[in-house]
């Protein structure tokens, strides 16, 4: 069966600083691996996708994401965090099927 | 907005009562997902509609639950008997699925229920 692991409950990082958020998942053959956000009291947004392909993606707001198939890996990433991108981060899977399965969620903070 | 829509936002009711709860997709997307979320967890599935059809349940969804999407637009989700463990936040997305490609779920702002 499938699953994402997001190790870190919490992460904290400085404004300006780069930010990296978690993600290691398990499916059998080859993944679809998602980001989303959730701001308090919204829905969940999509950021990026891996499909195939480069295995950086690049997606909204600056984020982007590494897909590393050794590692079974999809860390999300972004240069110079913002106090706006705190909120919560959920990492996703789907094998071949169509079932998503979403990861418990990394709280960012980012400080001022 | 043109994003998906959920209705009511809010639901209070008290436990042995039934509720529904509607989501309204994307116009142009053919699939439409159910999910739960409670606090400090990730979505879980609970079941999807490709157009008008309903192709998999989690088994999460006990016989209380049932979901329609009868002309392939909206969807309705009904939770009869609610029982306190069902207070969670009620999620749909929608996605536009063509051949050969994997489909971005777009969600919904969510309905929260509490079961009294």
């Amino acid at each position: 069966a499938q699953s994402v692991a997001q190790p870190e409950d919490q992460v904290n990082v400085a404004e300006g600083n780069p930010l990296t958020v978690k993600c290691t998942y398990s499916v059998s053959g080859n993944p679809y691996l998602f980001w989303y956000v959730q701001y308090p009291n919204r829905g969940l947004q999509f950021l990026l996708k891996y499909i195939t392909g480069d295995n950086l993606v690049k997606g909204s707001y600056g984020f982007e994401a590494e897909f590393n198939k050794s590692q079974t890996s999809f860390h999300l990433k972004k240069p110079s965090a913002l106090v706006s991108d705190s909120a919560l981060y959920f990492c996703a899977v789907r094998d071949r099927g169509q079932n998503f399965v979403f990861g418990p969620g990394t709280r960012l903070s980012v400080l001022p | 907005d043109t994003g998906v829509s959920q209705d009511p936002r809010h639901k209070i009711t008290k436990r042995g009562q039934n509720v529904t709860f509607r989501c309204d997709p994307i116009s142009e997307h053919n699939r439409l997902y159910w999910y739960r979320q409670t606090l400090g967890q990730g979505p879980e599935f609970l079941t999807y509609f490709q157009n008008e059809a309903q192709l998999e349940k989690s088994r999460l969804l006990s016989d209380r639950f049932s979901a329609e999407r009868p002309k392939g637009s909206f969807s309705t989700l009904e939770i009869q008997r609610t029982e306190q463990g069902d207070s969670a936040m009620y999620l749909c997305a929608s996605s536009l699925v063509t051949s050969g490609q994997a489909d971005t779920q777009y969600f919904g702002p969510g309905t929260r229920l509490t079961v009294l």
